[in-house]
């Protein structure tokens, strides 16, 4: 079955424009978290969802950052105004409960370069 | 803020050798999570512990939950190039929100 998938794999934009990026989850799994990733680093949680829902959003750094997830499944990140600092990778997760003693899939992620 | 400490930042080794990697916090986690992170990929689960002083072993692998449930080791035994890769501790409490230490990266020469 398929895992995770992100696209872009990569996006290059300018300082000030909006970007999306997409998350496709593994099917029926209801949990989905967002994550950043800088170099160096390790991931850095952003958002989580339970269905449509966001359950927790205290990871977004400012409100430039938004993430939706309609139906349940698609999510997409927004980030408005970009800024050079928001040069990371962006990852995706998803997970068939809420407990964290579920397993979390990753999928590859999407780098961002902000110029 | 829950912060996971992870010690050595990079390793590099030649095959065969045994390696330790830590990671420490203050903090008292309901589930410590390891995993390895190849280049250009995400995160792939290793092992998840959640009894104060557990020991799991994976093939070579073998991961210790301390008693206070506050730090965790993973030990590699006989390393092998196909080990090199980040290799990330995760802290869990309450529902699914993980906090990550910075990792180690190994590097196994052959």
């Amino acid at each position: 079955g398929a895992g995770v998938s992100q696209t872009p794999s990569n996006k290059v934009t300018e300082k000030g424009k909006y970007v999306e990026l997409r998350c496709d989850p593994i099917s029926g799994h209801t949990a989905l978290y967002w994550y950043r990733q800088s170099l160096g680093q390790g991931p850095e949680f952003l958002i989580y969802f339970q269905g449509t829902g966001a359950a927790d959003d205290s990871g977004l750094p400012n409100d430039r950052f938004f993430a939706v997830r309609p139906e349940g499944s698609v999510s997409t990140l927004k980030i408005q105004r970009t800024e050079r600092g928001d040069s990371a990778v962006y990852l995706c997760a998803s997970s068939l409960g809420t407990s964290n003693m579920n397993e979390q899939f990753f999928g590859p992620g999407t780098r961002l370069t902000v110029l | 803020t829950q912060l996971l400490e992870q010690s050595p930042q990079f390793l590099s080794i030649q095959e065969g050798e045994n390696l330790t990697v830590y990671c420490n916090s203050s903090s008292v986690f309901s589930s410590l999570q390891w995993y390895r992170q190849e280049p250009g990929e995400g995160p792939v689960l290793l092992v998840t512990v959640v009894t104060g002083g557990e020991v799991k072993k994976l093939k070579r692998l073998t991961f210790q939950f301390g008693d206070a449930r506050k730090d965790s080791s993973l030990h590699i035994t006989a390393a092998q190039p196909g080990d090199t890769g980040l290799y990330l501790c995760a802290g869990g409490s309450g529902y699914s929100t993980l906090t990550f230490g910075k990792g180690t990266m190994l590097l196994v020469s052959p």
